[in-house]
């Protein structure tokens, strides 16, 4: 069976500090690789997708980056936090060939301070 | 712009109550899922429908794609605390596959 994990489950870092958030998927190859942040208690915005290796969409301007330097594994990262980047990250994939239906990691808690 | 509006946004009922929570969109989705999330974890998919007028239920959860695929509901019959979260409806338009869009979800409060 398919599982996604994401890492670490919560952060807190001083405003200006460098970001590295991990995912990794198993059980499954050349799966769409998405993440998501979420403001409290609502839905979700879509940050990056990716559908294979080195290919990344940005789906908003902002202050974080993700790389996808491996099949299974999907990085979100920023040189210098800012304050507004507080909040909830998502990790997701869905199956490359169908696409529709997602499936989650357990999420990160990020607080800037 | 929103592409999925949820309604309502927050509901608080008590335990046997039921419930409808709508998911509109003026787009047309090849499918569309409906997701529960508890605080602090990720969603976690319910349903997925595919063809208008599609019904399916999930014990005491009945979810319904609209005829034109552009909306769906999910009805909750006698709720219970466990039923207690934030359900989000999430689609991706027809020509937009691997881009999943999420609604503005709906926050259930069940209490005994």
């Amino acid at each position: 069976s398919q599982t996604i994990h994401q890492w670490p489950a919560t952060l807190v870092q001083p405003v200006g500090s460098p970001l590295s958030l991990e995912c990794t998927v198993e059980g499954t190859s050349n799966p769409n690789l998405y993440w998501y942040r979420q403001a409290a208690g609502r839905g979700l915005q879509l940050l990056f997708y990716s559908v294979g290796i080195g290919q990344i969409s940005s789906e908003v301007p902002q202050n974080l980056s993700a790389s996808r330097p491996q099949d299974r594994q999907f990085i979100l990262s920023s040189k210098k936090l800012l304050l507004s980047d507080s909040g909830f990250y998502l990790c997701a994939w869905s199956p490359g060939n169908s696409g529709n239906t997602i499936y989650f990691g357990e999420g990160s808690w990020l607080t800037v301070v | 712009t929103q592409l999925l509006e949820q309604s309502p946004q927050f509901l608080s009922i008590q335990e046997g109550e039921n419930l409808t929570v709508y998911c509109n969109s003026s787009s047309v989705f090849s499918s569309l899922q409906w997701y529960r999330q508890e605080p602090g974890e990720g969603p976690v998919l319910l349903v997925t429908v595919v063809t208008g007028g599609e019904v399916k239920k999930l014990k005491r959860l009945t979810f319904q794609f609209g005829d034109a695929r552009k909306d769906s509901s999910l009805h909750i019959t006698a709720a219970q605390p466990g039923d207690t979260g934030l359900y989000l409806c999430a689609g991706a338009p027809t020509g937009t596959a691997s881009k999943l869009t999420f609604g503005t979800g709906t926050r259930l409060q069940v209490t005994l």
